[in-house]
């Protein structure tokens, strides 16, 4: 099955950028998303980028692929206290499954 | 925000007593899931449903049933509740492969205790 991994933890001044990393193992994964949990509440679904795509851009977010070593980025741009969540990757292989598999979240914590 | 609702929100309940959750969608999707979170794990999947009476297990299925008697409901239940079970629990939706994609929408979660 498919292994996801993401550092547990970050840590960034408000106004600079963050940038949360996520490996996976699964190579036919074709949809990557990413979540967004605040304390105590569910997941929210921030953004996502399909497979044939190295970039995509929405705002103050930034979504990295590269395929060949199956990492996958987030970066938020000038960070807000707001922005101070867990974030997850869950990649997608399809293939008659229906599942994804999240990685065990980073929490991002933003100092003012 | 999609329309899913969990009840209870919160549950203390004892060792061996059954317990049952209820996961509650007005968008009409036709997969529904059942996760845990708990720290150090991320989320694990228990049970998925891809329609109504057809469901399957998921990674973490032991101790867990589930049912789907109507598209809109989908019911967790501990039979007989452990410990190990106090976890929170969120139900998600999704359309599936529709477009080839599968975006999961979540609910609130439900906490659950047991003693």
């Amino acid at each position: 099955g498919e292994d996801v991994e993401q550092s547990l933890f970050l840590s960034v001044r408000e106004g600079d950028s963050s940038v949360i990393n996520c490996t996976y193992t699964d190579s036919s994964s074709t949809y990557l998303y990413w979540y967004k949990q605040e304390p105590g509440a569910g997941l929210q679904l921030l953004t996502y980028i399909f497979s044939n795509m190295d970039m995509k851009q929405d705002q103050r977010l930034t979504v990295l692929l590269n395929k060949k070593d199956k990492h996958l980025s987030l970066r938020i741009a000038d960070t807000q206290t707001g922005d101070s969540a867990i974030y997850f990757c869950a990649p997608y292989s399809g293939a008659g499954s229906y599942q994804l598999t999240f990685g065990k979240g980073t929490k991002l914590s933003v100092i003012p | 925000d999609a329309g899913i609702t969990q009840s209870p929100r919160h549950k203390v309940t004892e060792t061996g007593t059954p317990v049952t959750l209820r996961c509650h969608q007005t968008e009409n999707h036709r997969y529904m899931y059942w996760y845990r979170q708990d720290p150090g794990h991320g989320l694990r999947l228990i049970h998925y449903s891809y329609g109504v009476k057809d469901t399957d297990k998921g990674e973490v299925s032991d101790g867990y049933s589930v049912s789907r008697s109507k598209t809109e409901d989908f019911l967790l239940t501990l039979e007989s509740a452990t410990s190990s079970q106090t976890s929170v629990y969120f139900c998600a939706i999704s359309e599936g492969t529709s477009g080839g994609g599968n975006e999961q929408f979540f609910g609130p979660g439900t906490r659950l205790t047991v003693l």
